[in-house]
C-alpha cells in the first residue's frame, strides 16, 4: 500500500518557538493533504485540508496564522507551529490522498509534540 | 449534519472468541465506508472499505465489516481475536462527493488471553 512518513517522530521545544512537521507520501502523488490533531484516546480532529499549490482550508477554531500549512509539492506538506505553547502538545497526523484509489487516505505515523 | 457513532468506548473479549466493534453513520447518500486501527503513538493503518458491492468486506487481519443500509451500521468483526488485536479502532465515513472523511470517537478493544 502506499505510504506516508512524517518527520519528526517527536519532538521537545521550548514555548514561544516554532517547530516544523514534514508529511511525505513515499510511493504517489498526493493531491490533497490533511493534518490532524488527537488526543490521548481520542478521535482525530481536521485542522486543514491542503491541496499542491494552493492555500490550505481551515477548519473552523482553527487558528491559521498559529498553524501554518505549506503544501509545496505532490509529495510534501508541513505543517508550522508558530509560537508554540503548553496547551499545543499533542499528536499531530497527517494523511494523503492520491494515486490511483482516490477514496483512499493514507496515514502517515504522527508526531508527538511536547511544548515545554 | 454528517455524523459517526461507535458507542462502546471500550470491548473486552477473551482471546479466541468472536470480536464485534459497533459503528453507525448518518450521512446524507451512500457514503464510503472505512475502518482504521490505531496502536500506541502510531497513526492510523487502513483495514478495510466499503464502496460499493458484496455487503459483506473483507480485510487485513482477518478483519471484514457488515453494510447495513437499512440500519445504517457497519460494524466490524472478526471470528477469533487476538491478543495482538487489542488497539484503538475508528470508523470513518465519507461522501461521494469526495468530502472530508468524518472519524468515530473511537473504541479501545482489548483482548485478553
Amino acid at each position: 500500500g502506499a505510504v506516508v512518513s512524517q518527520h519528526p517522530s517527536w519532538v521537545i521545544c521550548k514555548s514561544g518557538t516554532s517547530v516544523k512537521i514534514e508529511c511525505r507520501s513515499l510511493d504517489f502523488q498526493a493531491t490533497t493533504m490533511f493534518w490532524y490533531r488527537q488526543f490521548p484516546k481520542q478521535s482525530l480532529m481536521l485542522m486543514a485540508t491542503s491541496n499542491e499549490g494552493s492555500k490550505a482550508t481551515y477548519e473552523q477554531g482553527v487558528e491559521k496564522d498559529k498553524f501554518l500549512i505549506n503544501h509545496a509539492s505532490l509529495t510534501l506538506s508541513t505543517l508550522t507551529v508558530t509560537s508554540a505553547h503548553p496547551e499545543d502538545s499533542s499528536f499531530y497526523i497527517c494523511s494523503a490522498r492520491g494515486g490511483i484509489d482516490d477514496n483512499e487516505q493514507f496515514f502517515g505515523p504522527g508526531t508527538r509534540l511536547t511544548v515545554l | 449534519a454528517q455524523s459517526v457513532a461507535q458507542p462502546e468506548d471500550q470491548v473486552n473479549v477473551a482471546e479466541g472468541n468472536p470480536l464485534t466493534v459497533k459503528c453507525t453513520y448518518s450521512v446524507s447518500g451512500n457514503p464510503y465506508l472505512f475502518w482504521y486501527v490505531q496502536y500506541p503513538n502510531r497513526g492510523l493503518q487502513f483495514l478495510l472499505k466499503y464502496i460499493t458491492g458484496d455487503n459483506l468486506v473483507k480485510g487485513s487481519y482477518g478483519f471484514e465489516a457488515e453494510f447495513n443500509k437499512s440500519q445504517t451500521s457497519f460494524h466490524l468483526k472478526k471470528p477469533s481475536a487476538l491478543v495482538s488485536d487489542s488497539a484503538l479502532y475508528f470508523c470513518a465515513v465519507r461522501d461521494r462527493r469526495g468530502g472530508k472523511l468524518i472519524f468515530g470517537q473511537g473504541t479501545e478493544l482489548s483482548v485478553k488471553p
